[in-house]
């Protein structure tokens, strides 16, 4: 079992739709990281999150220690919300990411 | 403000070369990590390199190495390459060690080994 599991793994959603992509990890972590990869292979960091709830425009992601679980909500999507996204999580005690699978969003028009 | 720059953005080798990827951090960012990322076992992490220091490695083998300068630039090496070394390879530079301050990646080097 990985240490850091995403689903769905793929998502296609239409222009306009709510989308929430989860993430569960069974590791102690310091932080949780929501990562973007559009093709080409770039990665920007969306949210950095040790607790609670994080809001950037139309992204919203939250975290639950006690669950070991967070979800990255996209409102209002758009076909430029098209990308992978990435959970990620800093091992507190080993200082280094562990990657989820990643989720392959395609939003139509 | 410039990002994390890494050079070159393609590479082709041939098995058994030996090949050195370079990455300049966010100016004033320490701390540099790699990644190496397929489709097969996705982003793993390769090291992390803090004041010229390797803070923490991956399981990789030896054949993967790194070393990180006085400037914080840092340059990863493989040697000996095989084909299942092909991958876009990743840096992130953090502000401090534990990358609380978040990360910053480059846009990564595409290898092919041929």
């Amino acid at each position: 079992k990985n240490e850091v599991e995403q689903s769905p793994q793929n998502l296609t959603a239409q222009e306009g739709e709510f989308i929430t992509i989860n993430c569960s990890y069974s590791v102690g972590i310091s932080a949780l990281h929501w990562l973007q990869q559009h093709p080409g292979g770039g990665i920007v960091s969306l949210f950095m999150l040790s607790s609670g709830k994080k809001k950037h425009g139309r992204l919203i992601a939250t975290i639950n220690i006690q669950e070991k679980h967070s979800s990255l909500h996209i409102t209002a999507s758009h076909p430029r919300d098209s990308a992978v996204y990435i959970c990620a999580v800093d091992g507190g005690a080993t200082n280094k990411l562990i990657f989820g699978t990643g989720t392959l969003l395609a939003v139509q028009p | 403000k410039a990002g994390v720059t890494q050079t070159p953005r393609y590479l082709i080798k041939t098995r058994g070369q030996q090949v050195t990827l370079s990455c300049s951090p966010i100016s004033g960012h320490r701390s540099v990590s790699w990644y190496q990322q397929t489709p097969g076992q996705g982003l793993q992490f390769l090291f992390e390199y803090f004041s010229e220091t390797q803070r923490n490695k991956g399981n990789f083998p030896g054949r993967f190495s790194g070393r990180q300068f006085s400037n914080s630039r840092s340059e990863m090496n493989v040697s000996t390459l095989e084909l299942g070394d092909s991958a876009l390879y990743l840096c992130a530079s953090s502000l401090e060690p534990l990358g609380m301050g978040g990360y910053t990646f480059g846009s990564g080097t595409r290898l092919t080994v041929v």
